[in-house]
């Protein structure tokens, strides 16, 4: 079964620090991979996505490195607030005709601490 | 502009029953996909319907059935409902035209007892 795994699975940043998730994936075939932020009692919301042809994607605070050879890509959040804090989930997925599904990692509980 | 709404947001139901939940995707998408939420986990991918047919299906079996209406909301079906499908069932949409960009909905709440 295609897989990303995902780590750490928990998380603790101070106020102001750099929170970094990492993902691997095994399929050459995923071509978006997308991550997602969701609070508790909530869905996932899209934060930034890249695709293999980048190395790397900024959106804010958010940036997104992308390495194809070692197929792996991270989540680095700048600055991180208490507000940050929230289950994180690395997703990828094929393209062909539409979109296809996505795999999902097992998420990443992140707490920042005032 | 409503996003992703999903009803019932919480239920319970017994092992063998079966259970229908509903999706009405954000304003102007056309595509709808199901994912199944277990706790402490990462979604799954269950199917995605287009044009009111499925597109394309994870690895789960065919007591999970859905539909599409011509409004473009969405129906999941689980038959023989088994303890293991206790979960969050999550339906996100997207359009045909930014069709990797899904948008969630905050999920049903299914527990089988």
């Amino acid at each position: 079964q295609q897989q990303v795994k995902q780590s750490p699975q928990s998380l603790i940043v101070q106020k102001g620090g750099i929170s970094i998730i990492n993902c691997a994936y095994e399929n050459t075939a995923f071509d978006y991979f997308p991550w997602y932020q969701q609070f508790p009692g909530k869905g996932p919301a899209l934060l930034i996505a890249i695709r293999p042809d980048v190395s790397e994607k900024k959106e804010g605070r958010f940036t997104i490195s992308f390495n194809k050879s070692a197929k792996q890509f991270s989540l680095h959040i700048m600055d991180s607030q208490p507000g940050d804090s929230a289950t994180y989930f690395c997703a990828a997925s094929m393209g062909g005709g539409g979109a296809d599904g996505l795999t999902f990692g097992k998420g990443t509980h992140l707490i920042i601490q005032p | 502009d409503a996003g992703v709404t999903q009803s019932p947001t919480h239920l319970i139901k017994t092992r063998g029953q079966q259970v229908t939940l509903r999706c009405s995707p954000k304003s102007g998408h056309d595509t709808v996909s199901w994912y199944q939420q277990a706790l402490g986990q990462g979604p799954q991918f269950i199917f995605q319907y287009y044009e009111e047919e499925e597109r394309q299906r994870g690895n789960f079996p065919d007591r999970f059935s859905g539909h599409q209406f011509p409004n473009y909301s969405s129906e999941l079906n689980v038959n023989a409902l088994l303890l293991g499908d206790s979960a969050l069932y999550l339906c996100a949409s997207s359009s045909k035209y930014r069709n990797r960009e899904l948008f969630f909905g905050e999920g049903s709440r299914l527990t089988v007892l």
